[in-house]
């Protein structure tokens, strides 16, 4: 069964780095989601991406972030400059039609910043 | 009130037993429904998919949705101990595509 994967599973950075955390989503998926979840805390939605744009991002995604789909498969978030409480899960996920289908995640990259 | 509420748990039950795992909300645009399985440290793992009310059956899990109560539930028959894992509801619908998830509820099935 296709999947979504996430690379690197685990990364650690200094805070004041940048960190590049990649995906490549299931194959014939139109719409790129990335969410997080801090230790204990809920899932939350970070950014969503169709087309080639930002189509919708929650607060959280600040001028700290961004998103990029460099190629046909792959979907990156960027960090500029990471803070402590950017430490969190992040997952991945793609979908891939209209409002009917459903979300599809990846295992996620847990990102430690020290 | 928030937008999604879950009990976190946790809940332990014997193997074979019936787990009832439940989701309110508030928002009444939300339309798409969803429970998520998630097993520590990996991602929300896709189980059940219903738009608006009524029941869906897949196996030994059945969702229900009842709108008019803005009240969730996903039962699990015949209850195994590989099912133990943390449960997560989430839900979308309005102007928004994003899904807002319940805090999750980690449930223990005993060998």
């Amino acid at each position: 069964e296709p999947e979504v994967t996430q690379t690197p599973s685990h990364q650690v950075t200094q805070m004041g780095q940048e960190v590049i955390l990649r995906c490549v989503p299931i194959s014939n998926h139109l719409y790129f989601y990335w969410y997080r979840q801090i230790l204990g805390q809920k899932v939350e939605f970070l950014v969503s991406f169709y087309n080639n744009e930002i189509s919708e991002k929650s607060e959280i995604f600040d001028d700290q972030f961004s998103v990029e789909r460099p190629d046909g498969s792959n979907f990156t978030l960027k960090i500029r400059s990471t803070k402590l409480e950017d430490s969190a899960m992040y997952f991945c996920a793609s979908r891939r039609g209209p409002d009917n289908s459903p979300l599809h995640f990846g295992n996620g990259t847990r990102l430690t910043v020290t | 009130q928030k937008e999604v509420e879950q009990d976190p748990g946790p809940l332990s039950v014997p193997e074979g037993a019936i787990v009832s795992l439940n989701c309110t909300y508030s928002n009444s645009a939300f339309q798409y429904f969803m429970w998520y399985r998630q097993y520590s440290r990996k991602g929300p793992e896709l189980l059940m998919y219903t738009y608006s009310s009524g029941n869906k059956e897949d196996g030994r899990f059945t969702a229900q949705v009842d709108k008019s109560s803005k009240y969730i539930s996903l039962f699990i028959r015949d209850s195994q101990p590989s099912d133990s894992a943390t449960y997560l509801c989430a839900m979308k619908g309005g102007a928004t595509n994003k899904l807002i998830f319940g805090t999750g509820t980690l449930l223990a099935v005993q060998p």
